[in-house]
């Protein structure tokens, strides 16, 4: 079947910190992956994706690529800031004559000033 | 806006009360998806509709709760005699479906059930 895993949070860090929120997956074909992130208050948005394997996909300084020898997509950030803490979500899609999208627990992350 | 809109975006019922939501999602968008987030908690998938196809309810938490999309456009969730174990955010989302896989989302119907 096809399933998310992601790093269970809360993930607290300090400002200026370096971020990664791990991810694994567990697919049938060749799935897209995807984060999604949930800023207090706000609904759910894309943060990045890629959709191949070695592709890179990158947004506001995160950063994550597909590993298709570790079925892995962790998400990283060099520097965290505050306005970074949300909930980050790990997300594949296949093709089953439609996309479907299967999303991870979520992880929280809090940055301190 | 384009965006996907919900309605109501809150709701309080008592319970043994039915309550329906309604999602419209973005115009020509053949994908849409119904999710459940219970406080501090994840996307809890509750069911898919592609196109013309037969719905995938699979996530659907017992019999109290359907789904329908009328004209492949709004799609409305009804949970039947409501549980105080309903309340949570429920949120869709919708995509292109089969030429794009990238989900988006509307604000929620956040849903108290007393």
């Amino acid at each position: 079947g096809n399933s998310v895993t992601q790093m269970e949070g809360p993930v607290t860090l300090s400002e200026e910190a370096f971020l990664t929120i791990n991810c694994t997956y567990t697919a049938t074909g060749y799935p897209s992956l995807f984060w999604y992130v949930q800023y207090p208050g706000e609904g759910l948005q894309l943060l990045l994706k890629a959709t191949k394997a070695d592709d890179k996909g990158s947004n506001k300084g995160f950063e994550a690529t597909y590993r298709k020898e570790t079925t892995s997509f962790h998400l990283e950030k060099g520097s965290v800031q505050v306005s970074d803490s949300a909930v980050y979500f790990c997300a594949l899609s296949v093709n089953t004559g439609g996309f479907k999208t299967i999303f991870g627990a979520g992880t929280r992350l809090f940055v301190k000033a | 806006g384009a965006g996907v809109s919900q309605s109501p975006s809150n709701k309080v019922t008592e319970k043994g009360k039915d309550v329906e939501l309604r999602c419209d999602p973005i115009s020509g968008h053949t994908a849409l998806y119904w999710y459940r987030q219970s406080l501090g908690q994840g996307l809890e998938f509750l069911i898919y509709f592609q196109g013309n196809s037969a719905p995938d309810k699979s996530g659907l938490p017992s019999d109290r709760f359907s789904a329908e999309r009328t004209g492949g456009s709004v799609s409305t969730l009804t949970i039947q005699r409501t549980q105080q174990e309903d309340s949570a955010v429920y949120l869709c989302a919708s995509s292109l479906g089969q030429t794009q896989e990238t989900q988006y989302f509307g604000p929620g119907t956040r849903l108290l059930v007393l």
